[in-house]
C-alpha cells in the first residue's frame, strides 16, 4: 500500500516572500507521479504541478517548483513570490504508473499574511 | 476552462435515507471518479469508473454504495441506508486518461451530513 505524509498541518508565510510545503511518500512502485493540488476556500481542488518520477529533473510551473528527491521519497513544493491568491489547502498526492486512484496527503493550509 | 461540476452543494439526510451525489464530468473525459474526506482526515479514494463499469474501488466502497452513469453526462454517488459515518465531503473527479499521471480534474464537492 502507497501513504502519503505531510507533517505541516499549517504554514504561512509573509506577502512576495518564499514558502516550502513538505510532502514524504511511500510506494513499493519503481513508476509513480506526484501530485500537488491546491483547494482554496469553498472551491474545486485545482492541480498545481505535476512529476513523473523517472524524470530527475524538477518539474517548475510559473512560482511553482518542487524539489523531489526519489531515494528520500520527498516531494517539497516551493511557492516564490507568494501572493494572497495562494492562501488555500495544499495536498500532496501520488499515482502508480497504470493504477487509477490517487492517495492523498492530510493537507497543509497554507496563510499569506500581508 | 471547462470544469467538473457537483450537486448539490450540501445535502443533509437523516440516518437510513438514500442518497444520490451528482456529478457533471469534463464532457471529452473518460474516466470517473469518486473521493471522500471525512472532516478532519485525508482524502480517500472510493470508486474509479470507466466504460460503464467499475474499474477499480476500495475497501471504503462496499455494497452500502453505488455509481452510475446514467446518461452522456451525469455520474452519480448512491448511498443506501445511510450511517452517521458516511458524513463528509465527497468530491468527484474526472479524466481524459488514466494511469499515466494524467491529471484528475476535480469539483467543489459535495457536503453529506447525516443526522
Amino acid at each position: 500500500a502507497q501513504t502519503v505524509t505531510q507533517s505541516q498541518p499549517e504554514m504561512s508565510v509573509q506577502e512576495a516572500e518564499t514558502v516550502t510545503l513538505s510532502c514524504t511518500y511511500d510506494t513499493s512502485e519503481s513508476d509513480y507521479y506526484l501530485f500537488w493540488y491546491k483547494q482554496p476556500p469553498s472551491r474545486q481542488m485545482i492541480l498545481v504541478i505535476r512529476q513523473e518520477a523517472y524524470k530527475q529533473q524538477n518539474a517548475t510551473e510559473n512560482r511553482f517548483s518542487v524539489n523531489f528527491q526519489k531515494a528520500a521519497k520527498s516531494f517539497s513544493l516551493k511557492i516564490s513570490d507568494s501572493q494572497l491568491g495562494d492562501a488555500a489547502m495544499y495536498f500532496c498526492a501520488l499515482s502508480n504508473f497504470g493504477n487509477e486512484k490517487l492517495t492523498f496527503g492530510t493537507g497543509t493550509r497554507l496563510t499569506i499574511i500581508p | 476552462e471547462p470544469e467538473v461540476t457537483q450537486t448539490p452543494s450540501h445535502q443533509v439526510t437523516q440516518m437510513g435515507q438514500e442518497v444520490i451525489l451528482r456529478c457533471v464530468p469534463i464532457s471529452n473525459h473518460l474516466y470517473f471518479y469518486w473521493y471522500r474526506q471525512i472532516l478532519g482526515q485525508k482524502v480517500e479514494f472510493l470508486v474509479s469508473f470507466y466504460n460503464n463499469e467499475i474499474s477499480e474501488k476500495s475497501e471504503i466502497f462496499d455494497d452500502q454504495f453505488s455509481v452510475e452513469r446514467p446518461d452522456g453526462s451525469n455520474f452519480t454517488l448512491k448511498i443506501r441506508s445511510t450511517k452517521l459515518e458516511d458524513s463528509a465531503m465527497y468530491f468527484c473527479a474526472s479524466s481524459f486518461r488514466t494511469g499515466d499521471g494524467q491529471p484528475q480534474h476535480f469539483g467543489d464537492g459535495t457536503r453529506l451530513s447525516i443526522l
